[in-house]
């Protein structure tokens, strides 16, 4: 099974910052990885598909990069909206699906 | 507007069964990919069961043989049928649509626990 591991597990920045998370797999997932964010009671909403490509609606400030094994997310001026919790998926062995642990941005 | 709608969910004893619906507007089940994915309290999403546009299904090696997946046409609707429930299968469950390999649609949620 292919695990994903994000670094940090919890990351503090403010208003403005520029942010990155990490996403490590286990093996490569040439470029089948999406990102989500998701606020606290809430589902998670794709914000990235194929490592770099912006779902409808999300925006620019938002970018994915990265092929194989390491894949970057990067906010590149992170407003309020954005504190949540973030996961990488990859879905090389689709039909099945695995998720990373997850990033907190917090303030 | 595409949505999806989820509903069964409740406490169960260990063992026990229940069915999950999954109402979609906007949309038409049987010409998607649609999944279940769940979470557990303070962990990531799990990817729970899958199927096709052609009706197959998969599933998640932890729910194999105890869950199934279904989804009726006529009403629009996905099921998981889940039996033989144990306390790891505590979380909410989501139902989504699967986009470009991704979960581009996902519902509100509707919360299992599994305890006596």
């Amino acid at each position: 099974d292919i695990q994903l591991t994000q670094s940090p597990s919890t990351l503090s920045a403010s208003v403005g910052d520029r942010v990155t998370i990490t996403c490590r797999a286990s093996q490569s997932v040439s470029s089948y990885l999406a990102w989500y964010q998701q606020k606290p009671g809430k589902a998670p909403k794709l914000l990235i598909y194929k490592a770099s490509n912006l779902d409808s609606g999300v925006p620019s400030r938002f970018s994915g990069s990265g092929s194989g094994t390491e894949f970057t997310l990067t906010i590149s001026s992170l407003q309020p909206d954005d504190f949540a919790t973030y996961f990488c998926q990859q879905y090389n062995t689709y039909p099945t699906w695995t998720f990373g642990q997850g990033t907190k941005v917090e303030i | 507007e595409v949505q999806l709608v989820e509903t069964g969910g409740g406490l169960i004893q260990p063992g026990g069964s229940l069915r999950l619906s999954c109402l979609a507007s906007g949309f038409t089940v049987s010409g998607n990919y649609m999944s279940w994915v769940r979470q557990a309290p303070g962990k990531g999403p799990e990817w729970v069961s899958a199927i096709s546009s052609g009706d197959n299904t998969y599933y998640a090696d932890s729910v194999k043989g105890r869950f199934t997946i279904s989804r009726d046409k006529s009403k629009n609707t996905l099921y998981l049928q889940m039996n033989s429930l144990r306390a790891e299968d505590t979380a909410v469950y989501y139902c989504t649509k699967n986009s470009r390999g991704a979960f581009d649609v996902w519902g509100q949620g509707t919360m299992v626990t599994v305890s006596s």
